[in-house]
């Protein structure tokens, strides 16, 4: 049974145009990542949820945002996608911090920018 | 910058032969080293992971050889099976901090 659920598995959305990407988990992990898999290169670590507190990567892009309004679900928001953020995108949950604990990954959802 | 480098890029190995996967990292105050199996259309999931205060770890066909002086770590899969063909990632970092992935190694395993 899937664990990290992510919806939708493929997303097209126009240039400019926001969209919503969403995670949920039935582990009732405490801690919820959101990384961007490009093409052929590593997962990159966009942001983080401990519970309700919010860590954002020094070098993620103001474009990208992240709600979490309960243990379940996590959503990433691109409020203007440009080409540049066509990926994967990889939702993961851990118990506690990585290293403590083993971090679980969704299937991820490709988003394709038109 | 890149955290942590892996080799090859792309591997090819027949049924029963070892695949060796290697990766180096910079920071000496990195103290978890997982790696991660990634399946087409599916997320990474952890396959094994080692801490620099052992040399090596063996789950199964595959092992983890860690040298702390060199600040390089490996990944041994023994008599790889076709079932084994997929991407696989090295990761490293600090524990409670961010985990800092490799770029990925293709592993086909012909049969």
């Amino acid at each position: 049974d899937a664990m990290v659920i992510q919806n939708p598995r493929y997303q097209v959305t126009q240039f400019g145009k926001p969209v919503t990407l969403s995670c949920s988990q039935t582990l009732n992990h405490n801690v919820m990542y959101w990384y961007q898999q490009k093409s052929s290169q590593a997962p990159k670590l966009l942001f983080h949820y401990y519970d309700k507190d919010f860590n954002n990567e020094a070098d993620t892009p103001d474009n990208f945002q992240s709600r979490r309004p309960n243990t379940s679900f996590c959503f990433l928001d691109i409020r203007s996608p440009g080409l540049g953020d066509a990926a994967m995108y990889l939702c993961a949950t851990s118990r506690d911090r990585q290293g403590l604990t083993e971090a679980f990954f969704g299937q991820g959802t490709r988003l394709t920018v038109v | 910058q890149q955290q942590v480098k892996q080799s090859p890029q792309s591997l090819i190995v027949q049924k029963g032969g070892i695949s060796i996967i290697n990766c180096a990292y910079e920071n000496t105050a990195f103290d978890y080293f997982p790696w991660y199996q990634q399946f087409p259309g599916k997320g990474p999931a952890l396959l094994i992971a080692i801490r620099p205060d052992v040399s090596e770890k063996k789950e199964g066909r595959f092992t983890i050889s860690f040298n702390k002086s060199a600040k390089q770590f490996s990944l041994h899969i023994m008599d790889s099976q076709p079932g084994d063909s997929a991407t696989y990632f090295c990761a490293a970092g600090n524990t409670g901090n961010q985990f800092y992935f490799g770029t990925g190694t293709s592993l086909t395993v012909i049969p």
